[in-house]
């Protein structure tokens, strides 16, 4: 079984710009989570989507936006670029919605803004 | 955002050692998972926990879901070197804060051979 798929591993921004990641999660899960990671705050939870609508959103500006399709793929968006947006986006799936399920973690987009 | 209080933040042990680190939170959870992270990859799931009490080992690891519903523990037993990493714990309150898991800071984990 395929585990969770991230692209891309890693890009170059500049302030300003907008930049999308993309994550595949596990076959048969419908459940997508992303999470900012930065050595100063750990892993922060953004939003998790169940069947293409947003069930959880953390803490994060209106910059950072994200979508769930059909097929479960999730995206999520990161407008106006700001030094502070490096990180790395870890996407995670699950088979059911959040409450009674694990994660299972992509290995992560390193994003750069310079 | 919330996160958990996670100790220490980082260790540094002779191989063959044992390891403990915990968490605490403010609040009840009830779920506590504990993920290790190696270097370029995303996090992976040591072990799952789900009652209260609850005392769950996984080869050389052990980890404990706190009475109180508001603390947890891993150890590790008799330490080698692939176990360097970063270990986090995980939260979640189904009832509030819409079961989203909420982790600590993280216990950075090097190993000397």
């Amino acid at each position: 079984k395929a585990g969770v798929t991230q692209t891309p591993r890693y890009l170059i921004k500049t302030r300003g710009q907008q930049v999308t990641l993309s994550c595949s999660p596990i076959s048969g899960h419908r459940s997508v989570s992303w999470y900012q990671q930065t050595p100063g705050q750990g892993l922060q939870f953004l939003f998790e989507y169940f069947s293409e609508t947003q069930r959880n959103k953390g803490n994060f500006p209106g910059r950072f936006s994200g979508r769930q399709f059909s097929n479960s793929r999730s995206e999520m968006n990161v407008s106006t670029l700001e030094l502070g947006d490096s990180a790395l986006y870890l996407c995670a799936s699950s088979w059911a919605a959040s409450g009674a399920n694990v994660l299972t973690f992509g290995a992560g987009s390193r994003l750069t803004v310079l | 955002g919330q996160q958990l209080n996670q100790s220490p933040q980082s260790m540094f042990i002779q191989e063959g050692e044992d390891v403990s680190m915990n968490c605490t939170s403010s609040s009840i959870f009830n779920t506590w998972l504990w993920y290790k992270q190696d270097p370029g990859e995303g996090p992976v799931l040591l072990i799952a926990l789900y009652k209260a009490g609850e005392l769950t080992s996984n080869g050389r690891l052990t980890a404990q879901f706190g009475i109180t519903r508001k603390d947890s523990f891993l150890n590790i037993s008799a330490s080698i070197p692939s176990d360097v990493g970063i270990y986090f714990c995980a939260g979640r309150d189904n009832y509030n804060q819409g079961g989203k898991l909420i982790f600590g800071q993280g216990t950075e984990l090097s190993v000397k051979p």
